[in-house]
């Protein structure tokens, strides 16, 4: 069964609006984190925003911010004034359980910010 | 540089071959993860290793194969290569102790076998 979904495969932005990208995500470990990675086209994973399940408050990093709705099991990643260094694709992910733990990715979401 | 070294960048090899992929994790990490990214079936994880030992599988070939060394880098083998197995393969590492922060990435390795 898929774990995270991602029902955005792409979408286009224009330049200093704010952005939400889904992800709803499927566990039943009541213990789990959830990742937000970038991925330029240059390759690249660069690892952006971390909630933890037992987290009371929505992470926040810079212009990121995770909104984070346990009941409905949603982890939409929040950019706010984007920017054209933001087109890329991004994941949401999710790990159970331990910290060492494998994590596990969905197809993403390739968003362009339009000039 | 995300301190997680992978080599080679690129590689071009033919189908029936076998390649090694070879991952040093950043200074401190203990666990290496590999994943395959192909553009079908996105980012698969492959392997886990922690200090030298084997601590989980997931969709990997029975024709790939990984280890960890005692200094801990990390090789993925990828024999009797096929048209499929071009994707893009990255390493990452974790800090089991530190801050929550997820894996580092390494810049991945562009496998295309022709």
């Amino acid at each position: 069964a898929q774990k995270i979904t991602q029902t955005q495969p792409g979408m286009f932005v224009q330049e200093k609006e704010a952005v939400t990208l889904d992800c709803t995500y499927d566990t039943s470990d009541p213990s789990y984190g959830l990742f937000w990675y970038k991925q330029p086209s240059s390759g690249e994973m660069i690892f952006l925003i971390y909630q933890g399940s037992y987290d009371q408050q929505n992470a926040t990093e810079g212009r990121y911010s995770l909104n984070f709705q346990k009941a409905r099991k949603s982890a939409n990643l929040v950019i706010s004034a984007s920017q054209l260094g933001d087109s890329a694709m991004y994941f949401c992910a999710m790990r159970e359980g331990n910290r060492d733990d494998k994590i596990i990715f969905g197809k993403g979401t390739r968003l362009h910010i339009l000039p | 540089d995300s301190g997680v070294t992978q080599t080679p960048k690129h590689l071009i090899t033919a189908t029936g071959q076998r390649v090694t992929l070879r991952c040093s994790p950043r200074s401190g990490d203990l666990s290496v993860y590999w994943y395959q990214q192909s553009l079908d079936q996105g980012l698969q994880f492959l392997i886990h290793y922690y200090n030298g030992e084997e601590r989980a599988k997931g969709n990997i070939l029975e024709r790939f194969s990984a280890q960890q060394f005692p200094d801990l880098h990390s090789e993925l083998n990828l024999s009797s290569l096929e048209l499929g197995d071009s994707a893009l393969y990255f390493c990452a590492s974790s800090d089991e102790t530190g801050k929550e922060d997820g894996y580092t990435f390494g810049s991945g390795t562009r496998l295309t076998v022709v």
